[in-house]
């Protein structure tokens, strides 16, 4: 079975920091690229950074460029999120997800979707 | 950034109605949008991806459907457990991002 699931949330200050993790299992987690995504409490979803399967190409939203970093352990199946400088609207709940991808016949580029999600995992920061 | 616009941003209706969603893309995505479904507390669940195919296991109730840059979830029959919040999310280039979503509450 495919799963996906986060640790390393929790309370931390304004201006700290902290590093979620997301363990992989139940496929060849090299061969997929990855992406984390938040909600903030009562909120939409955000995507927050995206990491290829290699770990070479990293993509981030304008909200978090330059604060987090994303990275990843193929050996391991991890995926991790480090967060810098956090602010009070980074308070959220961090789900994993991996990017599944199918190619067409059309010849162009594949389709993509986030399918599994992880459980998620709440990052609060506090004033 | 590709902006996705969903409207509406809330819905009311019965069991046994048919609703749509409609996103728009700020520009041409071709069909790289996907449509998820979440319920509180839970991850969002994947229901449709290229724009109009459904994953495996979602009932046929749920179709997706696309216009130049529109792109429209549809449920018929809506069903108890179809009640929850629904987003759509673009995949032609990075940032991914979503739509605000849609929440579909029980008339």
């Amino acid at each position: 079975e495919v799963q996906l699931e986060e640790s390393g949330g929790g309370l931390v200050q304004r201006g700290g920091s902290l590093r979620l993790s997301c363990a992989a299992s139940g496929f060849t987690f090299s061969n997929y690229a990855m992406s984390w995504v938040r909600q903030a409490p009562g909120m939409g979803l955000e995507w927050v950074s995206g990491i290829s399967g290699s770990g070479v190409n990293t993509y981030y939203a304008d909200s978090v460029k330059g604060r987090f970093t994303v990275s990843r352990d193929n050996s391991k199946s991890s995926l991790f999120l480090q967060m810098n400088s956090l602010r009070g609207e980074d308070t959220a709940v961090y789900y994993c997800a991996r990017r599944t991808f199918l190619y067409d016949s059309s010849g162009s580029p594949p389709h993509h979707w986030l399918d599994p999600w992880g459980q998620g995992t709440l990052v609060t920061v506090s004033s | 950034d590709i902006q996705l616009t969903q409207s509406p941003s809330f819905l009311s209706a019965s069991v046994g109605d048919r609703v749509t969603v409609t996103c728009r893309a700020s520009q041409g995505i071709n069909t790289y949008l996907a449509w998820y479904q979440q319920k509180p507390g839970k991850a969002p669940k994947l229901l449709i991806y290229a724009a109009s195919t459904l994953q495996s296991g979602v009932p046929s109730r749920f179709s997706g459907s696309t216009s130049g840059t529109e792109f429209i979830l549809t449920i018929s029959n809506l069903q108890p457990e179809d009640f929850a919040t629904y987003y759509c999310q673009q995949f032609h280039s990075y940032p991914y991002t979503f739509g605000q979503g849609t929440k579909l509450e029980i008339k």
